[in-house]
């Protein structure tokens, strides 16, 4: 089975300070992806990644910025955390194009 | 901005019921298309993924592809209290080939 791992499942930060999400997944899959969730705006696509040190702006990039050093671990990266940015941040990866996304636990960030 | 209908819900039926589950796509050029089970509070799990025209059989589940009508839809046999859940309709980008497009979800509630 595809096992995608987040460091934390709830996480609380303070308005300016920068933030560190991680993820890792175990199936040498090319493709990773960041999404945030909210209720009634469902999900919402942030960045992706193609490929190690390749990535691609999503529908919502504002406020954060990615990294990709090696191809199973994707950081997503709060530069200076705002309220607004208080939601569940979900990893997930796939091994082609067109093909199915699997997702890490999530991790809820809390930004006070 | 690629849109991706669902009815929101809740839909509910009876224990041992067949649950109908639409979901609408404006991409025209997407190909592969896939179902989510997402509980309350959990990440989202696949559940099915269709790429070609007619219907896909998985156990208690179908999933069902028109391309010419834009529309795919799943089909939940003999419905159990444990299916109630959010299930979201994803389709991939054709522009991008890795990204996919996700509905809001549609709230299925399974009634002992």
């Amino acid at each position: 089975d595809v096992k995608v791992t987040q460091s934390s499942r709830y996480l609380v930060k303070r308005t300016g300070e920068k933030v560190f999400l991680e993820c890792v997944q175990d199936m040498d899959h090319e493709n990773m992806f960041w999404y945030r969730q909210d209720p009634g705006l469902g999900l919402r696509l942030i960045y992706f990644s193609y490929d190690v040190k390749m990535k691609e702006k999503g529908d919502i990039p504002e406020g954060y910025s990615v990294s990709r050093e090696k191809k199973e671990r994707f950081s997503l990266i709060l530069e200076s955390a705002s309220t607004n940015q208080t939601s569940m941040y979900l990893c997930a990866s796939s091994w082609g194009t067109d093909q199915p996304q699997h997702f890490g636990d999530g991790t809820r960030l809390s930004i006070l | 901005q690629k849109e991706v209908e669902q009815n929101s819900g809740p839909l509910s039926v009876p224990e041992g019921a067949i649950a109908s589950l639409n979901c609408t796509y404006s991409d025209r050029g997407s190909q592969s298309f896939f179902w989510y089970r997402q509980y309350s509070g959990k990440s989202p799990e696949l559940i099915m993924f269709i790429y070609s025209n007619g219907d896909k059989e998985d156990g208690r589940f179908t999933a069902q592809l028109n391309k010419a009508s834009q529309y795919v839809s799943l089909l939940i046999r003999d419905s159990q209290p444990s299916d109630s859940a959010t299930y979201l309709c994803a389709v991939a980008d054709s522009n991008s080939g890795y990204a996919l497009n996700f509905g809001k979800g549609t709230s299925l509630l399974v009634t002992p």
